[in-house]
């Protein structure tokens, strides 16, 4: 079975302090692993699809980086409008295409 | 440009009760869509998905249904709710964009509480 966890649940930075979030994958070939950022009480906002090992995105402070196992989603000098819960999904190349098996998510809180 | 409708934004209900939640796609035609489920403390849970007019996939058994009448409407239906199906319900629509940049576009969301 397909599964995404992502770590940590809950992550609080200072404004400029640069961290990572983690999440790691199991699944039966990967077709796309896709990064999201969600509002509370708002629909997901699509940040990044990354499709095979090695690859790499970036906007603004964001960059997403993929491996055979996991991907990280690497915040650089943080400001307090990232914060938000960010979502990692996997969609398999096998099986049913259109399914996106999502992670619980990483809830990201940036202090001024 | 696309975009996505989907209504209402809250919606509480009693148990028992019937449910019909709307979702609309503009700026595009013949789109992949779906119907996600948010519930507290889990990832979001794919209900249902249609690749075309008439034509639904179940991804969970459950008592939720969705009919896809027009090309670019998508309603997901309950005749009787449940307390379990509470939870922030999505519609989603791919965009297969060029070369690399497939994605998933989601609507705003709609909050479902059953009491």
């Amino acid at each position: 079975e397909d599964q995404v966890t992502q770590s940590p649940e809950a992550l609080r930075l200072q404004e400029g302090e640069s961290s990572s979030l983690n999440c790691s994958y199991t699944v039966s070939g990967l077709r796309g692993l896709f990064w999201y950022r969600q509002d509370p009480g708002k629909g997901p906002e699509f940040l990044f699809t990354l499709y095979s090992a090695g690859e790499e995105k970036e906007k603004e402070r964001l960059k997403a980086t993929l491996t055979k196992k996991e991907s990280f989603l690497h915040i650089t000098a943080p400001k307090p409008e990232d914060s938000a819960t960010y979502l990692c999904a996997v969609q398999a190349a096998q099986g049913g295409s259109e399914k996106l098996v999502f992670g619980k998510g990483t809830k990201l809180t940036v202090n001024p | 440009s696309q975009t996505i409708h989907q209504w209402p934004a809250t919606l509480v209900q009693p148990v028992g009760s019937p449910l019909s939640l709307e979702c609309t796609v503009e700026g595009t035609s013949n789109p992949n869509l779906y119907w996600y489920r948010q519930a507290a403390g889990r990832g979001l849970q794919l209900l249902f998905y249609s690749v075309g007019i008439g034509q639904i996939s179940s991804e969970v058994p459950q008592n939720l249904s969705a009919s896809r009448p027009q090309d670019r409407q998508f309603i997901l239906s309950s005749k009787k709710l449940l307390l379990s199906d509470s939870g922030f319900y999505l519609c989603a629509w791919r965009w297969w964009g060029a070369g690399t940049n497939e994605k998933l576009f989601f609507g705003s969301g709609t909050q479902l509480s059953v009491l």
